[in-house]
């Protein structure tokens, strides 16, 4: 079946430091693949998304791209905030015999220290 | 407001009793998901509608678990005969429609607790 698998967390980190998380996952079909970030009191939101292999997405200095031969979609960030103090999900949306189904990862804490 | 909304924020409830969970969509969005959130586990995928038809509803955990959606608009998630396995965060998104690459938009969430 479908699943995403993301490291262990929780990840502390000073701030400036560079952040990988990372993420892989199986399909049975072509799956879009996202990163979703719930701030601390607030509902989800979409981070970056990317639907095809190479595909790179980004936003607030995070990306990650698209790898369908190691079947990746790992996280990165090249300098922390504090403000980047978040659970981080990893996420695929693919197609199957009955519609779209949706599988999320069981996320990531991330802690940046002043 | 122009975000997905649900209702209650928070639920207590005793063993056996029956619960209803309401969520708005965005106005506009013909297609609404439900998931699940337990205690330090990931997002537990329930169902989705596109319009008010639920094309697969195997991901529901149970059968004391029933979901539907009128007018396109409103859904309400039901869990009969309630067992403190079921507390959890319930979550609705909604999107434009239906589609692979599609972002989904969140609500807070219904904390649901059984005693």
């Amino acid at each position: 079946g479908d699943s995403v698998t993301q490291m262990e967390g929780p990840v502390t980190l000073s701030e400036e430091a560079f952040l990988t998380i990372n993420c892989t996952y199986t399909a049975t079909g072509y799956p879009s693949l996202f990163w979703y970030v719930q701030y601390p009191g607030e509902g989800l939101q979409l981070l970056l998304k990317a639907t095809k292999a190479d595909d790179k997405g980004s936003n607030k200095g995070f990306e990650a791209t698209y790898r369908k031969e190691t079947t990746s979609f790992h996280l990165e960030k090249g300098s922390v905030q504090v403000s980047d103090s978040a659970v981080y999900f990893c996420a695929l949306s693919v197609r199957d015999n009955y519609g779209q189904n949706f599988v999320f990862g069981p996320g990531t804490r991330l802690s940046v220290l002043p | 407001g122009a975000g997905v909304s649900q209702s209650p924020s928070n639920k207590v409830t005793e063993k056996g009793k029956d619960v209803e969970l309401r969520c708005d969509p965005i106005s506009g969005h013909t297609a609404l998901y439900w998931y699940r959130q337990s205690l330090g586990q990931g997002l537990e995928f329930l169902i989705y509608f596109q319009g008010n038809s639920a094309p697969d509803k195997s991901g529901l955990p149970s059968d004391r678990f029933s979901a539907e959606r009128t007018g396109g608009s409103v859904s309400t998630l039901t869990i009969q005969r309630t067992q403190q396995e079921d507390s959890a965060v319930y979550l609705c998104a909604s999107s434009l429609r239906v589609s692979g690459g599609g972002e989904q938009f969140f609500g807070p969430g219904t904390r649901l607790t059984v005693l």
